[in-house]
């Protein structure tokens, strides 16, 4: 049974670029929510997907957008890239919506910006 | 809104000395609660979670926390350290109805000295 699984692992970019990440859920899942985890802090909610829509978001500008596709693997997309979304970008999965069911955390990806 | 405090930046035990890591949340209903651990380059990995019932509950890797509602706290205990435990520890919190995200504490650093 896969886990959550993220790609790329590593990745830089320079300032005012455009990236994109990539998350499958783990086997049963429906529900993905991504976090970002800036170095010494613990993972802050960016936005949660679930039926290909986003059922929530976080303290996080519109810079940050998402997608969720039918076979409910998701993507996060970062417009504009600034010195400061340097950071660990991990991808939970989940079984449903609307209360907390444990999640379970993929690797992330580590976004380098220069 | 939730909120968790993890009062304690770093921790440092001798190996097979006891520990506990302290967790203080901010909620107004009853929350789910829960300890993920992280090791240096990885993903998140849950360690136990409370929703309801016993307030004394068990958790992987011989670790047990304690729900105390009097003091808001969710303490994580381990009688004995093993130098793999060696790692970063977060507390979280989720609401009990509604929104599903996870609040996350700044965590505590554990390292395990022979």
């Amino acid at each position: 049974d896969a886990g959550v699984t993220q790609s790329p692992t590593h990745l830089i970019k320079t300032r005012g670029q455009q990236v994109t990440l990539r998350c499958s859920p783990k086997s049963g899942h429906d529900t993905v929510s991504w976090y970002q985890q800036a170095l010494g802090q613990g993972p802050q909610f960016i936005f949660q997907y679930y039926e290909e829509e986003e059922r929530q978001r976080g303290n996080f500008p519109d810079r940050f957008s998402g997608h969720q596709f039918p076979n409910y693997s998701s993507e996060l997309n970062v417009n504009a890239l600034l010195l400061g979304d340097s950071a660990l970008y991990l991808c939970a999965s989940s079984f449903g919506t609307g209360r907390t069911y444990e999640q379970y955390f993929g690797p992330g990806t580590r976004l380098t910006v220069t | 809104a939730q909120s968790v405090t993890q009062p304690d930046i770093h921790i440092t035990v001798s190996e097979g000395a006891s520990l506990e890591l302290r967790c203080n949340y901010s909620y107004g209903a009853t929350p789910y609660l829960f300890w993920y651990v992280q090791s240096p380059g990885q993903g998140l990995q849950l360690l136990l979670k409370y929703f309801s019932g016993d307030t004394l509950v068990q958790g992987i890797k011989g670790f047990e926390a304690e729900f105390k509602r009097s003091q808001s706290s969710f303490n994580l205990r381990k009688p004995s350290v093993h130098w793999s435990d060696a790692a970063e520890y977060f507390c979280a919190v989720g609401a009990s109805t509604g929104a599903n995200n996870l609040f996350f504490g700044t965590g505590t650093r554990l390292t395990v000295i022979p």
